[in-house]
C-alpha cells in the first residue's frame, strides 16, 4: 500500500530534550515536506527537500533540522524543543515540484508536547 | 508570492442542502488550485484540483469546485450534504518554489 510513515504519532517530552520524528514514504516520491498544523494558521511548511541531500527552508524553520541522506526517508529534528513548538506535525511527499499537476500524499500526523 | 486565502472558519449546513466553503488566491503566474479534507484524526486527503480547462473540477466524494479567474476565488462545494462530510477543509495552492501553501482551513459541520 503507498503511504506516507510517522513516527511517533504521539509524543510528550520536556524542554531541550533532543528529539527526531521520523518520515518515510514508499512511493519512490522526489519532493518531501514538513508541515506543521496550528488551530487558526492553517498548515506551515517548515523544510523540504526537492530531493536526496537537497533541502531548503520553508516558512517557519527555526528550530527544526532535516535530512535526506535516503530518498525514502526525511526526519526532522528539534535539537532543543520548547514550548512552542508544541504543535501537530505532518510530512508529506510528492513526485517533484516539477510536475505541475502533482498531489501531496500525508502521512498521518504527529502530535507533539513540549512541556 | 502565492497565497489563499479561506475568509470563513466555520461553516454550518443541514444535511441534505447544499454547501460551499470559500477560497480566494493570490497568485503571480498561472494558479495550481488544490482542496485537501482533513478527518479527526487523520492526515490530509486530497479532495480535487485545478490545473488548467474546464472550470467546473469534479473531484472525491461528490465534491467539485468552481475556478472563477476575474473573481480569483476557488470554491468548494457539493450538492447535498452529509454528515459524514463534517471535517477540515482546506484550500492551497501550489507553490513552484517551494511547495503548497495553504488556507488556515474551514471547519464544516453538517447537521441532521
Amino acid at each position: 500500500e503507498a503511504q506516507v510513515t510517522q513516527n511517533p504519532r504521539y509524543l510528550i517530552t520536556v524542554t531541550g530534550k533532543k528529539l527526531t520524528v521520523t518520515c518515510s514514504q514508499n512511493m519512490n516520491h522526489e519532493y518531501m515536506s514538513w508541515y506543521r498544523q496550528d488551530p487558526g494558521l492553517g498548515l506551515r511548511q517548515i523544510y523540504y527537500s526537492m530531493n536526496v541531500e537537497v533541502t531548503d527552508k520553508g516558512d517557519v524553520p527555526e528550530g527544526y533540522k532535516v535530512s535526506r541522506k535516503e530518498k525514502r526517508n526525511f526526519p526532522l529534528i528539534l535539537e532543543s524543543p520548547s514550548p512552542n513548538q508544541t504543535s501537530l506535525y505532518f510530512c508529506a511527499s510528492s513526485l517533484g515540484l516539477e510536475r505541475f499537476t502533482d498531489t501531496q500524499y500525508f502521512g498521518p500526523g504527529t502530535r507533539l508536547t513540549v512541556l | 508570492a502565492q497565497s489563499v486565502a479561506q475568509p470563513e472558519d466555520q461553516v454550518n449546513v443541514a444535511e441534505g442542502n447544499p454547501l460551499t466553503v470559500k477560497c480566494t488566491y493570490s497568485v503571480s503566474g498561472n494558479p495550481y488550485l488544490f482542496w485537501y479534507v482533513q478527518y479527526p484524526n487523520r492526515g490530509l486527503q486530497f479532495l480535487l484540483k485545478y490545473i488548467t480547462g474546464d472550470n467546473l473540477v469534479k473531484g472525491s466524494y461528490g465534491f467539485e469546485a468552481e475556478f472563477n479567474k476575474s473573481q480569483t476565488s476557488f470554491h468548494l462545494k457539493k450538492p447535498s450534504a452529509l454528515v459524514s462530510d463534517s471535517a477540515l477543509y482546506f484550500c492551497a495552492v501550489r507553490d513552484l518554489s517551494s511547495g503548497m501553501r495553504f488556507g488556515a482551513g474551514t471547519r464544516l459541520t453538517v447537521k441532521p
